[in-house]
């Protein structure tokens, strides 16, 4: 069966500070890979997807950035966090562009 | 703009049955999903509709109207292990997911 990780689950960061969050997927072959933010009270904001290897498709401009090393490694960097970086970060995978995304646990980054 | 619109918050009493109800306005439709999220957790997969009509699994229904741009998710013989939020999501002509904010439903005894 398939399985998602993403680590690490919490992070209190200061403004500033750069940022990697890495997640991967298991018991799959060339998943879709998303990136989530979820801010309180609001829906889930895609802020990067990739179809394949080296392919990252951004959805809102921002200090972040992905990168898709590998098949089943996705990955969020920044290189400054500022205070609107907070919130809960999902990884999300899917067979196809068309069908039901599954989530990793998330993390909860604090930027102080 | 995309939208999706559903209720902030929802109460229900244990045992009973609760709609959810979601409305969207989006660029093209290829389909709507629901999922659970249960409080500091991720959002976990429940249905989903593409074509008109009412979709069955165990407990959940979920029901479209792609012609009035709306959905509802039914949840029967409530347990209080269903209060969480959720969420409605609309899969866009450029096969993007449009979220709504969620609905938080909370079960009392």
């Amino acid at each position: 069966s398939q399985t998602i990780h993403q680590w690490p689950a919490t992070l209190v960061q200061p403004v500033g500070s750069p940022l990697s969050l890495e997640c991967t997927v298991e018991g799959t072959s060339n998943p879709n890979l998303y990136w989530y933010r979820q801010a309180a009270g609001r829906g889930l904001q895609l802020l990067f997807y990739s179809v394949g290897i080296g392919q990252i498709s951004s959805e809102v401009p921002q200090n972040l950035s992905a990168s898709r090393p590998q098949d089943r490694q996705f990955i969020l960097s920044s290189k400054k966090l500022l205070l609107s970086d907070s919130g809960f970060y999902l990884c999300a995978w899917s067979v196809q562009v068309h069908n039901e995304q599954f989530f990793g646990p998330g993390t909860r980054l604090t930027v102080l | 703009g995309q939208n999706i619109d559903q209720p902030t918050e929802m109460t229900a009493t244990e045992g009973a049955i609760v709609q959810i109800n979601c409305t969207y306005q989006t660029s093209g439709f290829n389909g709507l999903f629901w999922y659970q999220q249960h409080a500091g957790e991720a959002p976990t997969f429940l249905s989903y509709n593409v074509l008109d009509g009412l979709e069955e699994k165990g407990r959940f229904s979920s029901f479209l109207s792609r012609s009035k741009g709306y959905s509802y998710l039914l949840l029967k013989e409530l347990q209080m292990k269903d209060s969480a939020s959720y969420l409605c999501a609309v899969m866009d002509s450029n096969y993007q997911l449009i979220w709504g904010a969620g609905t938080k439903l909370i079960i009392k005894p």
